[in-house]
């Protein structure tokens, strides 16, 4: 079946740290892989995606590249902010079909 | 542009009981999907309208049901709640059904007491 598994959280960092959140993915097939984000009191946001093997996601200085030999998408981004606190979703979805599979996702405080 | 909207934002309900939650998406988006967020699952999928028809569906029993209307607004409906049935209830819209990317509301809040 299809499945996403994240890192638990939480992860708390010093600002202008480095941030790294692991994903792993089980998929048949070609999915798409993306990464949400939920602010306090908000719904999902898409930050990134990656719509095939080798391609980088981007978006606010945060990056992830689809690896398909590793099955993973790892998120990172050089220089955590305060206001990047939040709860960060990995998640896969195979065309044809509107189903996302998310991660449990993972919580991330930033300190000042 | 006005996002996606769901209504209530908060509900307390007790066992037994039946709740209807709205959601009314982004203009122009014929995709609506439903999802259950709760700290022990996580994000888990509900169903999917598009055109008012159920394209898809996660694994929930009957008692979780959804519509779509013409306008493209959805419904989903819970009969007989149960305790474990507290969460929060999302809402995303797409334009279609292959675009690969939701628009989330800001979710319905349901406690059951």
């Amino acid at each position: 079946g299809n499945s996403v598994t994240q890192m638990e959280g939480p992860v708390t960092l010093s600002e202008e740290a480095f941030l790294t959140i692991n994903c792993t993915y089980t998929a048949t097939g070609y999915p798409s892989l993306f990464w949400y984000v939920q602010y306090p009191g908000e719904g999902l946001q898409l930050l990134l995606k990656a719509t095939k093997a080798d391609d980088k996601g981007s978006n606010k200085g945060f990056e992830a590249t689809y690896r398909k030999e590793t099955t993973s998408f790892h998120l990172e981004k050089g220089s955590v902010q305060v206001s990047d606190s939040a709860v960060y979703f990995c998640a896969l979805v195979k065309y044809n079909f509107n189903k996302f599979y998310f991660g449990s996702g993972t919580k991330l405080n930033v300190k000042p | 542009k006005a996002g996606v909207t769901q209504t209530p934002r908060y509900l307390i309900k007790t066992r037994g009981q039946q709740v209807t939650l709205s959601c009314s998406p982004i203009s122009g988006h014929r995709s609506v999907s439903w999802y259950q967020q709760t700290p022990g699952q996580g994000l888990q999928f509900l169903f999917e309208y598009f055109s008012e028809t159920q394209r898809n569906k996660g694994n929930f029993p009957g008692r979780f049901s959804g519509r779509q209307f013409s306008n493209s607004r959805s419904e989903m409906n819970v009969s007989t709640l149960e305790l474990g049935d507290s969460a929060l209830y999302l809402c995303a819209s797409s334009w279609t059904t292959n675009t690969g990317e939701l628009f989330f509301g800001e979710g319905s809040r349901l406690t059951v007491l």
